[in-house]
């Protein structure tokens, strides 16, 4: 089955801060890749995604590349502010199921 | 499009009670729909996978008698937790996907927080 290690947190930015939460996989066959935000009580969001190797997705100034050779799939924004807190989920999906990681908390302060 | 509601957003029940929770496809037919369990500061479990018409399949570990999941349309599936004790207050989330794209692409209800006292 698939699996999914995401960096741990809390990370705690100021805003205009740079981003990086890493996320590496291993999985069934060759997945798509996500990245979900969940804002405090709610749901989960799509945040941006890539389906083939060297894909890019991006999104709200969010940005992650598909790393086949090394199973990488790292979040990155150049410059963060308040709004961007919450928390943050890998999740390849593939043999017609997603896998979340664990989850990173970003708070973001002014 | 592709938005997906849940109902009620937060329950309270007392323990043995039994509570349903709805999810539906608001703006699409679902060919599949998820339900996932998440506890305080943790990830997303998946319990269930449902088709519309036919059985949940349930991931290892998850009671199918204690959670039942109906898909009866492709806009509907309801989770009911039977004969609920304090041990199954958590988040209940749902998904779904839609026809002619992958079923790993999922669009997530906002979540129902079961409290069971």
């Amino acid at each position: 089955g698939n699996s999914v290690t995401q960096m741990e947190g809390p990370v705690t930015l100021s805003e205009e801060a740079f981003l990086t939460i890493n996320c590496t996989y291993t999985a069934t066959g060759y997945p798509s890749l996500f990245w979900y935000v969940q804002y405090p009580g709610e749901g989960l969001q799509l945040l941006l995604k890539a389906t083939k190797a060297d894909d890019k997705g991006s999104n709200k100034g969010f940005e992650a590349t598909y790393r086949k050779e090394t199973t990488s799939f790292h979040l990155e924004k150049g410059s963060v502010q308040v709004s961007d807190s919450a928390v943050y989920f890998c999740a390849p999906g593939s043999a017609r199921q997603l896998t979340f990681g664990s989850g990173t908390q970003l708070t973001v302060l002014p | 499009g592709a938005v997906v509601s849940q109902h009620p957003s937060r329950v309270i029940c007392k323990s043995g009670t039994s509570v349903k929770i709805e999810c539906r496809s608001l703006d699409f037919q679902a060919t599949t729909m998820f339900w996932y369990r998440q506890f305080p500061k943790q990830s997303l479990m998946l319990m269930a996978t449902s088709n519309e018409g036919s059985k949940a399949t349930y991931e290892q570990g998850v009671e199918k008698d204690k959670f039942l999941i109906n898909h009866a349309s492709l806009t509907l599936s309801t989770l009911t937790v039977t004969s609920a004790h304090p041990e199954d207050s958590s988040f209940y989330i749902c998904s779904a996907s839609r026809p002619m794209e992958s079923v790993v692409e999922q669009y997530f209800g906002p979540g129902t927080r079961l409290t069971v006292t």
